[in-house]
């Protein structure tokens, strides 16, 4: 499958522990997104890199958040000191520059935290 | 800021029906957009895009989108649906490399 992955699946974790979730893109996909989806929302961007370089965050990203694209190919998102509103979906997406501007979703890595 | 409106959050609907799924975005600048479906756990996935062009933008699985710049829509219509396409639906806009996503439509068709 060449589509975009994400490890793992789901997670439970308790309140204060750190989580760090890995997203694989399309190969030859050189932008690369993270967001956030609650229960009954659509998905809400946080962060997205292009090659190595995180070119911007939003202000939902917080200090206990923290993401890298060490080589410019997968991705890590990282959460520290977890709180229960930290449960969500987190996505991760893929995608060319171009004209296209679309972007190929991974399945996603759920997060519960206890 | 970018904000898409889904004003339904629920819409049912019996098989082989018209469907129609609304979404408003706001926007002072022109903007790309999308629909999207997820099935239960698992990612979204395309179904149309309107970049330029013709306004009304045919996508997969027998779904269509109309541009309207005046009233700032982009509905989504099917005009026979199955029980298959009973999932979540997304509208969303890009710009400058962002997405903004609605709060979605569930489309739940019963037999």
């Amino acid at each position: 499958d060449t589509g975009v992955s994400q490890n793992p699946r789901h997670k439970i974790t308790k309140r204060g522990q750190n989580v760090t979730f890995r997203c694989d893109p399309i190969s030859e996909h050189n932008r690369l997104y993270w967001y956030r989806q609650t229960l009954g929302q659509g998905p809400e961007f946080l962060t997205y890199f292009q090659n190595e370089a995180q070119l911007e965050k939003s202000r939902l990203l917080s200090d206990r958040f923290s993401a890298e694209r060490p080589k410019g190919s997968f991705s890590t998102l990282e959460i520290q000191r977890t709180e229960q509103g930290d449960s969500a979906m987190y996505l991760c997406a893929s995608s060319l520059t171009g004209e296209t501007h679309e972007q190929y979703f991974g399945p996603g890595t759920r997060l519960t935290v206890t | 800021a970018q904000s898409v409106t889904q004003l339904d959050s629920q819409v049912p609907v019996f098989e082989e029906a018209p469907v129609e799924l609304r979404c408003n975005y706001s926007s002072s600048v022109s903007v790309y957009l999308f629909w999207y479906v997820q099935y239960p756990n698992q990612g979204l996935q395309l179904l149309l895009k309107y970049l330029s062009g013709s306004t009304l933008v045919k996508g997969i699985n027998g779904f269509e989108a109309e541009f309207n710049k005046s009233q700032t829509s982009f509905h989504l219509r099917k005009p026979s649906v199955h029980i298959s396409d009973t999932a979540e639906y997304f509208c969303a806009v890009n710009n400058f490399n962002k997405f903004y996503f609605g709060s979605g439509t569930k489309l739940n068709v019963k037999p």
